[in-house]
């Protein structure tokens, strides 16, 4: 049973427009959700994080958005950079134990 | 500050053998937590060791171990291999235990089965 699902596989954006990668969770007593970006053959890094008592999260490009009554989180890149091409992860729990959506591969285009 | 380091990068091993992992994390940090991610399953939790006790475990069968010194560099182990244990296996530390802190990811162990 996923505990967190990105349900789009892929997402193809052109180069300085705004990317939105989506994330849903089922487990309402989750309180620390956040997203990692990997390019191929090295491991995730950490990119965002938001707590539960927040609804939004800014880092520069980079903004996360908590909806907590759907259990949903987005994470928006604007502008978005081919640099940025990569897959995205989202995870959710808490207590460092915390469970991971399959990934978004984006392909920012020039 | 040095991150995570995760030894050796790449490993070939035969079925029926065992491995064993290493993760070094970040000096001060307690908390190491092991994932193994494959293709089609993404990123799964194994176990997460604080201060050389294993704290939290996830689904996985009893071929999966690990330990943790009292320097807090773990290890994991797997016996018995299998061909689906082919995956990247990651670490990650963090600061504390009681409480949720960032986690910051080693570059990966890729253990191939064959």
């Amino acid at each position: 049973d996923q505990q967190v699902k990105q349900n789009s596989p892929s997402l193809s954006v052109q180069e300085g427009r705004i990317s939105i990668l989506n994330c849903d969770y089922t487990n309402s007593m989750f309180d620390y959700f956040l997203w990692y970006k990997k390019y191929p053959a090295e491991g995730p890094t950490f990119l965002i994080s938001i707590s539960s008592i927040k609804d939004k999260n800014e880092d520069g490009r980079f903004t996360v958005f908590l909806n907590k009554s759907a259990k949903h989180l987005s994470l928006h890149i604007v502008p978005s950079q081919p640099g940025d091409s990569a897959v995205y992860f989202c995870a959710a729990g808490n207590f460092n134990k915390f469970y991971f959506g399959s990934g978004t591969k984006l392909n920012v285009k020039p | 500050k040095a991150g995570v380091t995760q030894t050796p990068r790449y490993l070939i091993k035969t079925r029926g053998q065992q491995v064993t992992l290493s993760c070094s994390p970040i000096s001060g940090h307690r908390s190491v937590s092991w994932y193994q991610q494959t293709p089609g399953q993404g990123l799964q939790f194994l176990f997460e060791y604080f201060s050389e006790t294993q704290r939290n475990k996830g689904n996985f069968p009893g071929r999966f171990s690990g330990r943790q010194f009292s320097n807090s560099r773990s290890e994991m182990n797997v016996s018995t291999l299998e061909l689906g244990d082919s995956a990247l296996y990651l670490c990650a530390s963090s600061l504390e235990g009681d409480r949720y802190t960032e986690a910051f990811f080693g570059q990966g162990t890729r253990l191939t089965v064959v």
